[in-house]
């Protein structure tokens, strides 16, 4: 089966520093859609951030940016300035098929520590 | 000016009944979703539909049976209800079937007893 992996089940960060979250994937594709959804406590699932795989430029938002390295098959979170409200759960996604099919990782729970 | 609402959020149940879940999205999308996830959090996809024609159809019990009367309506159908259905089950959509972002909805926890 095509997985998505999170390797960090929980991690902890203090504020105003940075965190990285890893996710590596596996897939036979050439194109498809990496994602970052963030859930917090109130359990809505918020996107974060969107990569495509045909390219090769970083995407970022705001404080929130990706390490995309497709032969490596790896598609890292990176949070700068930590904020209490970023504490929450990190899901990492694909798209498997050429579809709108998203495969998730099992999440990392991250808190942020004041 | 909600984008994606379900109704309702909390739902506690009786093993045995049945019960369903409604979702509706305003953002004029053509396509939408059911996602289970469980109790470690692990989410995984259960149905599509495009344009009210079922696309996605993972490995779930018959009980199951999604239902969408229009684009914008996609309902979730439990019948004879189990232990191991307790859940959050969220319903998403995304616009047209190009790999874009999927909007959740805030999910409806499902505890059968």
């Amino acid at each position: 089966a095509q997985t998505v992996t999170q390797s960090q089940p929980e991690m902890s960060v203090q504020e105003a520093e940075t965190v990285t979250l890893s996710c590596t994937y596996d897939t036979s594709e050439n194109n498809y859609y990496l994602f970052w959804y963030k859930q917090p406590p109130s359990r809505q699932m918020i996107l974060v951030i969107r990569q495509e795989a045909y390219k090769q430029q970083n995407a970022t938002e705001n404080r929130f940016s990706v390490n995309f390295q497709k032969a490596a098959k790896s598609f890292s979170l990176k949070i700068s300035d930590s904020q209490l409200g970023d504490t929450a759960m990190y899901f990492c996604a694909r798209t498997q098929g050429g579809s709108e099919k998203l495969v998730f990782g099992k999440g990392t729970k991250l808190t942020v520590n004041p | 000016d909600t984008a994606v609402s379900q109704t309702p959020k909390y739902l506690v149940t009786q093993m045995g009944n049945d019960k369903s879940i409604k979702c509706e999205q305003n953002l004029g999308h053509d396509t939408m979703y059911w996602y289970k996830q469980d109790s470690k959090k692990f989410l995984k996809i259960m149905f599509s539909y495009n344009n009210k024609e079922l696309i996605i159809n993972e490995t779930v019990p018959n009980r199951f049976s999604p239902k969408s009367p229009d684009k914008a309506h996609l309902n979730l159908h439990i019948n004879s209800l189990e232990l191991g259905d307790s859940a959050v089950y969220f319903c998403a959509s995304s616009q047209g079937r190009t790999l874009r972002e999927q909007y959740f909805g805030p999910g409806t926890r499902l505890t059968v007893t």
